[in-house]
């Protein structure tokens, strides 16, 4: 079973539309993380929830809302997608509070890979 | 600003031979984690070592925390090493979020 599974794995879109992407984890554990990856290999993490709140908000443009309905899912929605907006996106899930990951690791999904043309 | 900085950038290796990746931060850290990207993307938690030595197998980790710095060791490399390896670290003077390095892409050769 994946623990960490992310949908869709590719997305091609045109500049202006408004995406989502799905993240579920069956860890049983109460954070979750978006991280994008730009064309360089360089990780930067964009959201981070515990137990549903948001904990961690990096500065981001506000076409990206991350929604947490439950510990388990976390949902990325990003408006009016522009080109700078390609990149692969890899959800993340941790446990405990994710400011002192207490000598807990994080598991990464598999990522989903954005094109916006 | 807090930088974590990867040494060297890019490794080729021939299989079978030694290498070791570097980690330098600059602060001190709660939790320092290590990853490998394999080449289709996936990212995989290799150690866990805020402190100390720890063994994987054919690869090994050790941070000095003091002196800000780790180290991946793989030995005997193989095919299948290849990718990226990332460190990553949580500096409280970073607002405590765990914070990348910028990788170190190595290529194992047959």
């Amino acid at each position: 079973d994946t623990a960490v599974s992310q949908t869709p794995k590719y997305l091609v879109t045109q500049m202006g539309n408004d995406k989502s992407i799905k993240c579920e984890q069956n860890l049983g554990h109460d954070t979750m993380y978006w991280y994008k990856q730009d064309s360089k290999k360089f990780l930067k993490i964009m959201f981070s929830y515990n137990n549903k709140e948001l904990i961690i908000n990096e500065t981001v443009p506000n076409r990206f809302s991350p929604k947490s309905p439950d510990k388990a899912h976390l949902n990325l929605h990003i408006n009016s997608l522009e080109l700078g907006d390609s990149a692969v996106y890899f959800c993340a899930s941790s446990q405990g509070d994710p400011r002192t990951l207490s000598g807990n690791t994080i598991y990464f999904g598999e990522g989903s890979w954005l094109t916006v043309v | 600003g807090i930088q974590v900085e990867q040494s060297p950038p890019d490794l080729i290796l021939q299989e079978g031979a030694n290498s070791t990746l570097r980690c330098n931060f600059s602060d001190s850290v709660n939790n320092l984690q290590w990853f490998h990207q394999n080449p289709w993307g996936q990212l995989i938690n290799l150690f866990y070592i805020p402190s100390g030595t720890k063994q994987n197998g054919r690869l090994s980790a050790t941070t000095v925390a003091t002196e800000r710095y780790s180290l991946l060791y793989i030995s005997s490399s193989q095919t299948t090493d290849s990718g990226v390896y990332f460190c990553a670290v949580l500096i409280k003077a970073a607002g405590n979020k765990l914070t990348f390095g910028g990788g170190t892409r190595v290529l194992v050769k047959p």
